[in-house]
């Protein structure tokens, strides 16, 4: 079935990269998503990649597909304490009309 | 562009009275149109989605329902309210290669 799956925590120093991994099951998938939540809000779409695709660059932000393994990746460099917030991985279903969400990686930043 | 607004952000309720939710969209035209719920620290649940003026799909059965009287208007319901029913209720927007667009959330405490 459809499924996305992605680790609950994640730790990192003030400056240091931060790498999200997520895998997912549908290999037709056409898009695949990085949202943002920060505490009491919506989400926030981060940025997203085309499968045919590898990677993907946006600032500091960088997506790597591996559609082989359906494993995807956002790292975030010089990571900083606005950072913080919930990331969540997502895919669009096989009848394009809903999207499949992970659970979040809640992202912890320290000074 | 396109905005998505849900009201009210935040409400208390007892249990066993009534729900109404609402969404709305603007500059755009028959958007795709979600509710989600987020229990504390929880991924994102799918509850309801619609294509069009008056369809409703539902994923999970529960108490509660889903109506979209106008193109941009969505409206969660409840007749009566479980403590169960406690949770981040998300509205969102359109099923693009952008992705979808989140409103702020609204926080319901059932008790």
């Amino acid at each position: 079935g459809e499924d996305v799956e992605q680790s609950l925590f994640l730790s990192v120093r003030e400056g240091d990269s931060s790498v999200i991994n997520c895998t997912y099951t549908d290999s037709s998938s056409t898009y695949l998503y990085w949202y943002k939540q920060e505490p009491g809000a919506g989400l926030q779409l981060l940025t997203y990649i085309f499968s045919n695709m590898d990677m993907k660059q946006d600032q500091r932000l960088t997506v790597l597909l591996n559609k082989k393994d359906k494993h995807l990746s956002l790292r975030i460099a010089d990571t900083q304490t606005g950072d913080s917030a919930i990331y969540f991985c997502a895919e669009i279903s096989p009848g394009g009309f809903k999207t499949i969400f992970g659970a979040g990686t809640r992202l912890f930043v320290k000074a | 562009s396109q905005t998505i607004h849900q009201w009210p952000a935040t409400l208390v309720q007892p249990v066993g009275s009534p729900l109404s939710l609402e969404c709305t969209v603007e500059g755009t035209s028959n958007p795709n149109l979600y509710w989600y719920r987020q229990a504390a620290g929880r991924g994102l649940q799918l509850l309801f989605y619609s294509v069009g003026i008056g369809q409703i799909s539902s994923e999970v059965p529960q108490n509660l329902s889903a109506s979209r009287p106008q193109d941009r208007q969505f409206i969660l319901s409840s007749k009566k309210l479980l403590l169960s029913d406690s949770g981040f209720y998300l509205c969102a927007s359109g099923l693009t290669n952008t992705g979808e667009l989140f409103g702020e959330g609204s926080r319901l405490t059932v008790l």
